[in-house]
């Protein structure tokens, strides 16, 4: 059954704590992005990897780091240094990233900073 | 900079109207649009893409249409059913790689 994964659906995080969100595919594809959604506000794109080993800022950069290690993962960490990190975060992923391709979407995990 | 609009941010209709959701960009410099469904809670599902060399794509009782040279692109949702209660995001792919979003049109439809 190909798609993505997100866990953990839920995550709570206390002030001042790292923590990571995972995401994995397995439609053997290249590219994969990670996405920030807010009320009202739409997704802004928070980084995004086209190969292995390569990844680049996207918009909202600032406060978060990944890594692309595997062809099927991408795991994204927030760090303390996000100043307003509760939201709902969305993975996906391409077949390339050209731009010319269909985005699928992962169910999301829904962060909240207590 | 790409900004992408979404009109309107609610709509609420009766079982089996047709309606149209609209979309406008204001760069027409795009590689594609596509058109997502969001349900409450949950990630985004892909309806129809519209490479920028297209007119229009169809999928069952959805209808998008493009127009590069004006900037906008519609969804046509024939028949509507409860079913189709959701937020539908449209979404520009152009030359940086990256989507630009907007920010979507909460749609309910009543039985």
């Amino acid at each position: 059954d190909g798609g993505i994964t997100q866990s953990p659906k839920y995550l709570f995080r206390k002030e001042g704590q790292n923590v990571t969100l995972s995401c994995e595919q397995n439609l053997n594809h290249d590219a994969m992005y990670w996405y920030r959604q807010d009320p009202g506000q739409g997704l802004r794109l928070i980084y995004y990897s086209q190969i292995v080993n390569d990844f680049q800022k996207g918009d909202i950069a600032e406060g978060y780091s990944v890594s692309r290690e595997k062809k099927e993962s991408f795991p994204l960490t927030v760090t303390s240094a996000q100043k307003n990190p509760t939201a709902f975060y969305l993975c996906a992923s391409s077949m390339s990233g050209s731009g010319i391709d269909t985005q699928y979407f992962g169910p999301g995990t829904r962060l909240t900073v207590l | 900079k790409q900004e992408v609009t979404q009109i309107p941010a609610a709509l609420s209709v009766p079982e089996g109207e047709n309606l149209v959701l609209n979309c406008s960009f204001t760069d027409s410099a795009i590689y594609n649009l596509q058109w997502f469904r969001q349900d409450p809670g949950k990630g985004l599902t892909s309806l129809l893409l519209i490479q920028s060399s297209q007119r229009e794509q169809t999928s069952g009782r959805l209808n998008a249409s493009l127009d590069k040279s004006s900037g906008r692109s519609t969804l046509y949702i024939a028949a509507s059913q409860p079913g189709d209660s959701a937020t539908y995001l449209c979404a520009v792919g152009g030359i940086t790689d990256k989507l630009i979003f907007g920010t979507g049109t909460r749609l309910q439809v009543f039985p």
